[in-house]
């Protein structure tokens, strides 16, 4: 079946501009996980939804970062002002259900701030 | 919150050998420890995950062994191929958040033929 999708796959954008990466999770998951992966790194959690709950953002390095999930589905991660160190890959995964299950990656969204 | 590292940082070994990357944790209620495998350009993917039940878990060429004591972890994986070469990473729960998890810094295998 499908898996998690994400686009673009490639955003070049200039600093102080706003920009807006959108994840397509698995259809059924519950789930779904920002996370930031810098070159060389590991991957950094950024946000996680789990149903109707409030989403826990405690990863979020800013307030120039957002996320929402409309429907329980689609997901829009949103850099408002970006800057250079803004610059990484940035994965969204998703799950059946949540907490200790499998969490499916998408290809990521390679975001470069000139 | 939950730490988790990762050792080595590089692996490099001949086709045939095996392979043994580490992880250790801090966080002692920790119950879930999967290993992703990235290659360039892809987002990570599954390969072996085990939780705090058992202290072993095969599959196939690939095993991971849990020491709970010693908060600790290990990919173990036998006759390397190629194939194998990638950008390997351990996790552990993330804390207060039950589902997110925190990554290691990664192994770069790169397995020569």
């Amino acid at each position: 079946g499908a898996g998690v999708s994400q686009s673009p796959s490639n955003k070049v954008t200039e600093k102080g501009k706003d920009v807006e990466l959108r994840c397509d999770p698995i259809s059924g998951h519950t789930a779904l996980y920002w996370y930031r992966q810098s070159l060389g790194q590991g991957l950094e959690f950024l946000i996680y939804f789990q149903g109707n709950s409030a989403p826990d953002k405690s990863g979020l390095p800013s307030d120039r970062f957002s996320a929402e999930r409309t429907g329980g589905s689609v997901s829009t991660l949103t850099i408002q002002r970006t800057q250079q160190e803004d610059s990484a890959v940035y994965l969204c995964a998703s799950s059946l259900v949540g907490g200790a299950d499998t969490q499916y990656f998408g290809p990521g969204t390679r975001l470069t701030v000139l | 919150g939950e730490n988790v590292e990762q050792h080595p940082s590089t692996l490099s070994v001949q086709e045939g050998d095996s392979a043994v990357i580490k992880c250790t944790y801090s966080d002692s209620a920790s119950n879930y420890f999967p290993w992703y495998k990235q290659e360039l350009g892809k987002g990570p993917q599954l390969i072996i995950d085990i939780r705090s039940n058992v202290g072993e878990k095969k599959d196939q060429r690939i095993a991971v062994t849990l020491n709970k004591t010693a908060k600790h972890f290990s990919l173990h994986i036998t006759e390397t191929q190629p194939e194998d070469s990638a950008v390997y990473f351990c996790a552990g729960p993330g804390g207060t958040s039950y589902g997110k998890l925190t990554f290691g810094q990664g192994t770069i295998l790169t397995v020569h033929p």
